[in-house]
């Protein structure tokens, strides 16, 4: 079965700008998570959603927005960027709604120049 | 708020020894307890987890120790490699929540 696969893999984007990330759970998972990791921050929980639903959000502002397809593959865009957006996204899906197993993909690499 | 705290933030080890992680979580609302692998250019990797109703679990090399009266939950590595060199995280989650994760420890085993 396939991994979660995230496109692009590395991106480098000036301040002001916008950026679009893409995600595609394992076949199967309903649920998708994005989160921010940073070398200061550590791993922070974005926002999660469940099909087609955002039902959790964490601790950003609204720049950070995300979507939901009916086939579960989701997508993540930042608007405005700001140098402080340089960060590994990474997208996680896992197969119901509960205290189940997240696989994450390999993430994507935003600089912001 | 910082629910999970994890520690230390480096280990070094030599091959064969046990390398040790631990963390401290909060809220007792949490219900499920992973650890993951992570290395260098790579997303985090479930690597074992855990549920409140039993104090260890273990698989192969790698073995979860759970304390719930002191909120606490550990990593022990067994006959530690090179290979297993790598950030590890442990993280805490409740119901249809999100994952909180701890800051990370970063592995070094030494040959």
């Amino acid at each position: 079965k396939a991994g979660v696969t995230q496109t692009p893999r590395y991106l480098i984007k000036t301040r002001g700008q916008q950026v679009t990330l893409s995600c595609s759970p394992i076949s199967g998972h309903r649920s998708v998570s994005w989160y921010q990791q940073t070398p200061g921050q550590g791993l922070q929980f974005l926002f999660e959603y469940f099909s087609e639903t955002q039902r959790n959000k964490g601790n950003f502002p609204g720049r950070f927005s995300g979507r939901q397809f009916s086939n579960s593959r989701s997508e993540m865009n930042v608007s405005t960027l700001e140098l402080g957006d340089s960060a590994l996204y990474l997208c996680a899906s896992r197969r119901l709604g509960g205290a189940d197993t997240q696989y994450f993909g390999p993430g994507t690499r935003l600089t912001v120049l | 708020q910082q629910q999970v705290k994890q520690s230390p933030q480096s280990l070094i080890v030599q091959k064969g020894g046990i390398s040790i992680i631990n963390c401290a979580y909060e809220n007792t609302a949490f219900d499920y307890f992973p650890w993951y692998q992570q290395f260098p250019g790579k997303g985090p990797a479930l690597l074992i987890a855990i549920r409140p109703d039993v104090s260890e679990k273990k698989e192969g090399r790698f073995t979860i120790s759970f304390n719930k009266s002191a909120k606490q939950f550990s990593l022990h590595i067994m006959d530690s490699q090179p290979g297993d060199s790598a950030t590890y995280f442990c993280a805490v989650f409740q119901g249809a929540q999100k994952l909180v994760f701890g800051q990370g420890t970063r592995l070094t085993i030494n040959p």
